[in-house]
């Protein structure tokens, strides 16, 4: 049981808008940053938004994150084979005094 | 470019006991927080432990809580992860990764490659 909640699969087509969403609670994504990670399949996770909306040098613009409350949100616009993946949310969490992440959604390409 | 390497995982009995490295290259280790997360086969990613950049600052999950045991020799620019009493339920593969900051309060921006623990008899 992950405490920040993720969808477990989402799917789109190809060029199609997708959200992944990403719930928590006051003492992690209420008062912290949020964190998204993309694992390809059979590689170790990658950042792909920290801060919330900010994207690392070398992630297109195709990806978009966003917070507001207790949750948050990754966009993917023009959606390409290549991003299907799992994707992870992250966010400290000031009870537990560490990190913690969702259980990961699975990001289908039909 | 920095790099993250991983050894020191395979095969162990349960109650038994393993040390894995991450040894880093490509920037001022001694400079930044540092984790261990963790894969079971197929599950999600479960954070594990981290350590701020002078090894002041420990912090772990309930689940490994005194069982494991984070720490950095600088001048090697290594990280260090001993754990003992090893259970089936810590089979998974184990990735060291960079934090963003110093006292490991921010985001994993480098990762390894992982190494895999396995816990059977």
């Amino acid at each position: 049981q992950s405490v920040l909640t993720q969808p477990p699969s989402a799917s789109g087509t190809p060029g199609q808008r997708v959200t992944i969403s990403c719930s928590g609670s006051n003492s992690n994504i209420g008062s912290n940053t949020v964190n998204w990670y993309q694992q390809l399949p059979g590689t170790a996770p990658k950042l792909l938004i920290y801060s919330s909306n900010q994207r690392p040098s070398g992630v297109p613009d195709r990806f978009s994150g966003s917070k507001s409350g207790t949750s948050a949100s990754l966009a993917i616009s023009g959606l390409q084979s290549e991003d299907e993946a799992d994707y992870y949310c992250a966010a400290w969490d000031d009870s537990l005094n560490g990190p913690v992440f969702g259980g990961g959604t699975k990001l289908t390409v039909l | 470019q920095v790099q993250l390497v991983e050894s020191g995982g395979g095969v162990v009995q349960p109650g038994r006991s393993l040390r894995l490295s991450c040894a880093a290259s490509g920037f001022s280790f001694s400079n930044y927080g540092m984790h261990w997360v963790r894969q079971a086969p197929g599950k999600g990613l479960e954070w594990v432990a981290l350590i701020s950049y002078d090894g002041s600052t420990k912090n772990y999950a309930d689940s490994v809580k005194g069982r494991f045991t984070i720490s950095r020799d600088n001048s090697k620019n290594t990280l260090y992860l001993q754990m003992n009493s090893l259970r089936a339920e810590d089979t998974a593969v184990y990735y060291c990764a960079k934090d963003s900051y110093s006292y490991g309060h921010g985001y994993f921006d480098y990762w390894g490659q992982g190494t895999l623990v396995t816990v059977s008899s």
